[in-house]
């Protein structure tokens, strides 16, 4: 089946520590996506990547850190600089270029800081 | 704020009613598009409608789009107990990224 898994689904993190978020996706889509969720808000991105081994600040992107070594695999990385972490986390991708570029959703990592 | 604004916030009604949710945007698009999310789940696209379209249907959605008055409407009929989701529109923006807005959460009551 193909799809975008994200990994894992519960995430508990004590304060000063860092935690990488997986996400995984066999879609063949060359451009990816993480996005933050609050209770009751829409999303807000932290950072985007259009191709391998590139990647782009979105709108909160400090206290995150990204990699994007494979097409496949785009992990995030939150620190300690990041100073409210809980919220739920959204990887995303899709096919870039395109103007009309529907973007396909993994299930979502909620991170709680102990 | 570059998000679109979407009205209302919540939205209860009963089964077999319709359901109706707009969404407002403030630049010029070329499309707009509506997910539907479940409590805890990532999103899914449910409909993409191009700035040369007033209307589109899938199933029992509706989607209007109004571009003289950057305006969106979700239109969801003979809701079920299934339906109940919090729906977001979305908008590309220059750089192809897609603009998320605040949300509508639906609850439809059996």
């Amino acid at each position: 089946d193909g799809g975008i898994t994200q990994s894992p689904k519960y995430l508990f993190r004590k304060e000063g520590q860092n935690v990488t978020l997986s996400c995984e996706q066999n879609l063949n889509h060359d451009a990816m996506y993480w996005y933050r969720q609050d209770p009751g808000q829409g999303l807000r991105l932290i950072y985007y990547s259009q191709i391998v081994n590139d990647f782009q600040k979105g709108d909160i992107a400090e206290g995150y850190s990204v990699s994007r070594e494979k097409k496949e695999s785009f992990p995030l990385t939150v620190t300690s600089a990041q100073k409210n972490p809980t919220a739920f986390y959204l990887c995303a991708s899709s096919i870039p270029g395109q103007t009309y570029n529907e973007q396909f959703f993994g299930p979502g990592t909620r991170l709680t800081v102990l | 704020s570059q998000q679109g604004e979407e009205d209302p916030q919540a939205l209860s009604i009963q089964e077999g009613e319709n359901a109706t949710m707009n969404c407002s945007y403030k630049t010029s698009i070329n499309n707009l598009q509506w997910y539907r999310q479940n409590s805890g789940r990532g999103l899914v696209h449910l409909i993409l409608i191009r700035s040369n379209e007033r209307e589109k249907h899938s199933g029992r959605l509706r989607v209007t789009l109004d571009t003289s008055k950057k305006s969106s409407s979700l239109l969801i009929t003979a809701s079920r107990a299934a339906d109940t989701a919090s729906y977001f529109c979305a908008r590309p923006s220059n750089t192809g990224k897609l603009i998320f807005g605040q949300g509508t959460t639906l609850q439809v009551k059996p």
